[in-house]
């Protein structure tokens, strides 16, 4: 079947402009993430969805940062007046449970360039 | 204060030559330990899940294995395809955030 699906791939935006990445998780998976991975670094948890219960925003680095998920499916994430040091892969993750011990079935991510 | 700490960063071998990767973790109560293989311009591909120490996985020439503190991916007679960069990931206790390490870069030279 389909896997997460990620748009788009990449997206080069000047400092300062809004950007709106998408997310389209696996049919039937509850649990929604958002991660970031710079160079170098490790992945970045930014926010947790899970069925209708209240979003985990502990992740976001700063409120220049949001999410939605609508209709418990697709989840855009939207950076408001970027900053070069936003530029990082974004990976959205879907689970089709709620409980931490099922995996984590990442998209291929979206790189973002702030110029 | 690092959960998860990944050696090493980097890893060179010969095609056929076994070796290990090292993940150790500090958390209070582990709920599950991952593993993903990342190639570049992909996302994270899941490959194992482990859930108590003793607990041994297998997929091809890949073997996870879990203690109370750390876990070992072991690579048995690699091929140039297993080149990827291996991540290691924890759930704990409440809390619902899967935590990663920084990764081992593998290249397997033919």
């Amino acid at each position: 079947g389909a896997g997460v699906s990620q748009s788009p791939s990449n997206k080069v935006t000047e400092k300062g402009k809004d950007v709106e990445l998408r997310c389209d998780p696996i049919s039937g998976h509850t649990a929604l993430y958002w991660y970031r991975q710079s160079l170098g670094q490790g992945l970045e948890f930014l926010i947790y969805f899970q069925g209708n219960s209240a979003p985990d925003k502990s992740g976001l680095p700063s409120d220049r940062f949001s999410a939605e998920r609508t209709g418990g499916s697709v989840s855009t994430l939207t950076i408001q007046r970027t900053q070069q040091e936003d530029s990082a892969v974004y990976l959205c993750a879907s689970s089709s449970r709620d409980r931490g011990e099922s995996p984590l079935h990442f998209g291929n991510g979206t790189r973002l360039t702030v110029t | 204060e690092d959960q998860v700490t990944q050696s090493p960063e980097a890893l060179r071998l010969q095609e056929g030559e076994s070796s290990s990767l090292n993940c150790s973790y500090t958390v209070s109560g582990l709920r599950g330990l991952f593993w993903y293989r990342q190639d570049p311009g992909k996302g994270p591909e899941f490959l194992f899940t482990l859930y108590s120490a003793g607990e041994e996985k297998e997929k091809e020439r890949l073997k996870a294995t879990l203690t109370k503190k750390e876990s070992f991916l072991h690579i048995t007679a690699p091929k140039p395809e297993d080149s990827a960069t291996y991540l290691c990931a924890v759930f704990e206790y409440g809390n619902e955030k899967l935590t990663f390490g920084t990764g081992t870069r593998l290249t397997i030279i033919p």
